[in-house]
């Protein structure tokens, strides 16, 4: 069965540093990842998805993400964090073969100023 | 604005009562789809539908009632619902058929309170 894992509840970081979101996924076949954020008392909005070809996707915000097949991961970086890039990151997971949307549980980002 | 709204944003309703909530998409996609945000835990995909047809329903209690009368409406209509069924109600919408590549567009929710 497919899973996603998303291991932090909570990331701190310092504006101006760079910040890591981590996922690491479980899949039968060939996964597509997606990283969505949400703003509070908004929907998701879509940042980035790996579908295929080069293992480094760019997204919106500045936001990149690493497919790495060998760890299973799919994180969510950035050079150079922003207050307003406070938020809740969602990573999900599709199988290939299954063909179902699975999401994480979340990690909330706080960039302190 | 992503394209994608709902109504309404909140809710409170006990549990014999009968409610609706809508969605709409202004995008003109094919693939529609209802999720349940709870506090901390993962985004729960409830159901799908591709040019208005159901193709995908993740045991969802039947208290729950899907109904899609267009490709731009998206119904889930509510009765006798518990405290539990309190969440974040998203509404998404995609391009394609549904197809695991789609990226998805959601609305901002609906809150409802069960009490």
């Amino acid at each position: 069965a497919q899973s996603v894992a998303q291991p932090e509840d909570q990331v701190n970081v310092a504006e101006g540093n760079p910040l890591t979101v981590k996922c690491t996924y479980s899949v039968s076949g060939n996964p597509y990842l997606f990283w969505y954020v949400q703003y509070p008392n908004r929907g998701l909005q879509f940042l980035l998805k790996y579908i295929t070809g080069d293992n480094l996707v760019k997204g919106s915000y500045g936001f990149e993400a690493e497919f790495n097949k060998s760890q299973t991961s799919f994180h969510l970086k950035k050079p150079s964090a922003l207050v307003s890039d406070s938020a809740l990151y969602f990573c999900a997971v599709r199988d290939k073969k299954d063909d179902k949307i699975i999401f994480g549980k979340g990690t909330r980002l706080h960039i302190l100023p | 604005e992503t394209g994608v709204t709902q109504t309404p944003r909140h809710l409170v309703m006990g549990m014999t009562n009968k409610k609706s909530l809508k969605c709409e998409q202004h995008l003109g996609h094919n693939a529609m789809y209802w999720y349940k945000q709870s506090a901390k835990k993962p985004l729960e995909l409830m159901f799908v539908y591709s040019l208005e047809e159901r193709v995908e329903n993740n045991s969802v209690p039947s208290r729950f009632s899907p109904e899609c009368p267009n490709s731009s409406h998206l119904f889930l209509h509510l009765h006798t619902l518990q405290p539990e069924d309190s969440a974040l109600y998203l509404c998404a919408s995609s391009p394609g058929r549904g197809l695991a590549t789609d990226t998805q567009y959601f609305g901002p929710g609906t809150r409802l309170t069960v009490l």
